[in-house]
């Protein structure tokens, strides 16, 4: 069965680069979610979308942003990069509606080193 | 706001039962979930119960659920070295399509 796609699995950048993160849902899945979890701590939600529009914001900085596009893929930006920005960044994809519990659907993550 | 809270640390012997806890803010959470996170790996799903159920067996692990108390558990019966790993607990809030919130995480280590 097809999974959640991330792209790249890893990535080094230094401080100051900008990065953008790929992550591409399930099929029929309209609603994409990017968390954070940096080393040794629980995954942080950053941000959602629900049919290529902002659906709720956590604690994702300035210097970050992203978006939906209309196939339902999301690209993390993250400009500014700072030696805390290295984490691993999951997303996870689901079907707003009619789905089941199951279905947040994570992602292997992009593990971002930022030296 | 919401806040999951899990035990740190648990540590059991190959063979013996694992019982993880978690308690949780939100009682109109309608999903609670279970996930496992080996190290440099993603995030596995275990297992989830539906906020109407007591409890969910599924092979080696049992969930409960009371939501009087807001608090869930995971029981892995039969531990095994291969179960050493951090497992998260997770709500889903009622409002669809709020994302998950995760407990801080349990790391469970298994001593043969």
């Amino acid at each position: 069965a097809a999974g959640v796609i991330q792209s790249p699995r890893h990535l080094i950048k230094e401080k100051r680069e900008t990065a953008t993160l790929k992550c591409y849902p399930i099929p029929r899945h309209d609603t994409v979610y990017w968390y954070q979890q940096g080393p040794g701590q629980d995954p942080q939600f950053l941000i959602s979308f629900y049919e290529k529009m902002q659906s709720d914001k956590g604690s994702i900085p300035d210097r970050f942003s992203a978006q939906q596009f209309s196939d339902y893929h999301s690209e993390l930006n993250m400009s500014s990069l700072e030696l805390g920005d290295s984490a691993l960044y999951f997303c996870a994809s689901k079907m707003q509606w009619g789905g089941t519990g199951r279905g947040y659907t994570f992602g292997s993550g992009t593990r971002l080193t930022v030296v | 706001g919401e806040d999951v809270e899990q035990s740190l640390f648990l540590s059991v012997r190959e063979g013996d039962s694992s019982v993880i806890n978690c308690t949780y803010t939100d009682s109109s959470s309608t999903y609670l979930y279970w996930y496992k996170q080996e190290p440099g790996a993603g995030l596995q799903l275990l297992t989830y119960i539906f906020s109407n159920m007591d409890m969910k067996q599924d092979q080696r692990l049992t969930v409960l659920l009371n939501k009087k108390d807001k608090h869930l558990s995971l029981r892995i019966a039969d531990t095994q070295t291969g179960d050493s790993a951090i497992y998260f607990c997770a709500e889903s809030p009622h409002q669809a399509g709020t994302a998950l919130i995760f407990g801080k995480g349990t790391t469970l280590s298994v001593s043969s």
